[in-house]
């Protein structure tokens, strides 16, 4: 069964800290992994991209990596700041023979960066 | 705005009453999909649309009744829900269905339903 996993399920950090978020997920089979945020009771944003052949992603202050051999990526924050507060989610796109690809979504860390 | 809308953002309703929910993208995104998200549950996928044809429904009940009628819109129409179907439901578009060449996924706001 193809299941993403993230740890830890809730994180509390000094404004400034760099930290790292964990996803693992069960199947290597994948075309992308997908990082998101979201803010309380809204949508999702979509931060970061990595396809299957790549290691890694930045985007500011974020940086993405992907080990996908080992069914692993990390979320990687710099200098947190209390905007960062929210939950983030990692997403495993899979190879589905039936459909073709199933976005799977791990249970989300939420994260809370105090001033 | 990330280019997927949904229409109503907050919803609440009976148990014997019929509402809709709307999606709609203007991306040129060729697939779209529903997702539920419940308290302390991970988001599941509910249906999948690609180029306006049903591809894929995850044992979602009878209640629940999607429409494509074009490539851009995305209706979920609910009838006689029960009030844990009560949830964050979100929209979401991605060019393709086969994601191996893609930007991955958009989702819209989603619309909170209440069922009372």
């Amino acid at each position: 069964k193809q299941e993403v996993t993230q740890i830890p399920a809730a994180l509390s950090v000094p404004e400034g800290e760099n930290l790292v978020l964990n996803c693992s997920f069960t199947d290597s089979a994948i075309y992308n992994l997908q990082w998101f945020r979201q803010d309380p009771g809204k949508g999702l944003t979509s931060l970061l991209l990595i396809q299957s052949s790549q290691r890694e992603q930045t985007s500011g202050r974020l940086n993405a990596s992907l080990d996908k051999s080992s069914g692993r990526s990390t979320l990687y924050i710099a200098a947190s700041q209390p905007g960062d507060s929210a939950t983030y989610l990692c997403a495993v796109n899979f190879v589905v023979e039936t459909s073709g690809s199933r976005l799977t979504f791990g249970e989300g860390t939420q994260l809370t960066v105090n001033p | 705005e990330t280019g997927v809308t949904q229409t109503p953002r907050h919803l609440v309703m009976g148990m014997t009453n019929k509402k809709s929910l709307k999606c709609e993208q203007h991306l040129g995104h060729n697939a779209m999909y529903w997702y539920k998200q419940s308290a302390k549950k991970p988001l599941e996928l509910m249906f999948v649309y690609s180029l306006e044809e049903r591809v894929e429904n995850n044992s979602v009940p009878s209640r629940f009744s999607p429409e494509c009628p074009n490539s851009s819109h995305l209706f979920l129409h609910l009838h006689t829900l029960q009030p844990e179907d009560s949830a964050l439901y979100l929209c979401a578009s991605s060019q393709e269905l086969t994601q191996v060449f893609d930007y991955g996924y958009t989702f819209g706001s989603g619309t909170r339903l209440t069922v009372v």
